[in-house]
C-alpha cells in the first residue's frame, strides 16, 4: 500500500528565503507526481506534474525534482514571498488501473513579510 | 470562467438526513473524482468515473452513492448522514487517455457539517 509522507509538516521562514519541501513514498511504482498548493478554505491548485521518466520540472521560482528509484521528490521554492503561503500537497499517481492519486500529508507554509 | 464548480459552498444538516452534492467541469476533461478531506486536513480519494463510467470506488460506505449523468457533471449523493461525514468534499477532473493520467483540476469544496 502506497504511503506518501512530507517532512516537515510546517516550516515558517522570513521573506526571501529560499526553500526545500521533502516528500517521499513508499512504492517507486508509481506513473507520475503531483505538486499542489492549498490556500485556507479552499480548493487545490496544480502547481507542477513531474512524469515517472522524468528528473525535474520547472515554473517560475518553482523546481520540483524526482528521484523514482529513491522515493523522493523535493519541491525548491526560491526567493520566497508572503503570497506563498499555503499548504504545500504532493500526490503519487499508482502505475496501477487508472492512476489514482495518493495524497501526502502536506506542508504548511508561512512566509513571514 | 470557472473550470471546476461545486455546490454548494456548505451545507450543514441534521444525522440522518439524505443529502446532494454536484460538480461540473468545463474542460472537456473526461475523468472526475470526488475526493474527502478529513479534520486533519489529509485529503483521500473516494470515487472515479471515466466517461460515465465508475473505475474507482475505495471502500466507501454504500451510502455514498455517486453519479454521472454526462461526463462534465459528477454529483454525490449521501444517505442518512453520520457524524462522521463531517468533512470538505473535493470534485477534480482530468484527462484520462492513452493510458496517460494528465493533471488534476480541483473544484473549491463542499464543506459537510453534520449535527
Amino acid at each position: 500500500k502506497q504511503e506518501v509522507t512530507q517532512i516537515p509538516a510546517a516550516l515558517s521562514v522570513p521573506e526571501g528565503e529560499n526553500l526545500v519541501l521533502n516528500c517521499s513514498f513508499t512504492d517507486s511504482a508509481i506513473y507520475n507526481l503531483q505538486w499542489f498548493r492549498q490556500d485556507p478554505g479552499k480548493g487545490l491548485t496544480s502547481l507542477l506534474l513531474i512524469q515517472s521518466s522524468q528528473r525535474e520540472q520547472t515554473s517560475g521560482r518553482l523546481n520540483a525534482s524526482l528521484d523514482k528509484s529513491s522515493g523522493r521528490s523535493t519541491l525548491y521554492i526560491a526567493a520566497s514571498q508572503p503570497g506563498d503561503s499555503a499548504t504545500y500537497l504532493c500526490a503519487v499517481a499508482m502505475n496501477t488501473g487508472f492512476q489514482k492519486l495518493v495524497f501526502g500529508t502536506g506542508t504548511r507554509l508561512l512566509v513571514s513579510p | 470562467d470557472t473550470a471546476v464548480s461545486q455546490t454548494p459552498k456548505y451545507l450543514v444538516t441534521q444525522m440522518g438526513n439524505d443529502k446532494s452534492i454536484k460538480c461540473e467541469q468545463n474542460l472537456g476533461h473526461d475523468t472526475m473524482y470526488w475526493y474527502k478531506q478529513d479534520s486533519k486536513k489529509f485529503l483521500k480519494i473516494m470515487f472515479s468515473y471515466n466517461n460515465k463510467e465508475l473505475i474507482i470506488n475505495e471502500t466507501v460506505p454504500n451510502r455514498f452513492s455517486p453519479k454521472s449523468p454526462d461526463k462534465a457533471h459528477l454529483n454525490l449523493h449521501i444517505n442518512s448522514l453520520e457524524l462522521g461525514d463531517s468533512a470538505v468534499y473535493f470534485c477534480a477532473s482530468s484527462q484520462y487517455s492513452s493510458g496517460r493520467l494528465y493533471e488534476q483540476y480541483f473544484g473549491p469544496g463542499t464543506r459537510l457539517t453534520v449535527t
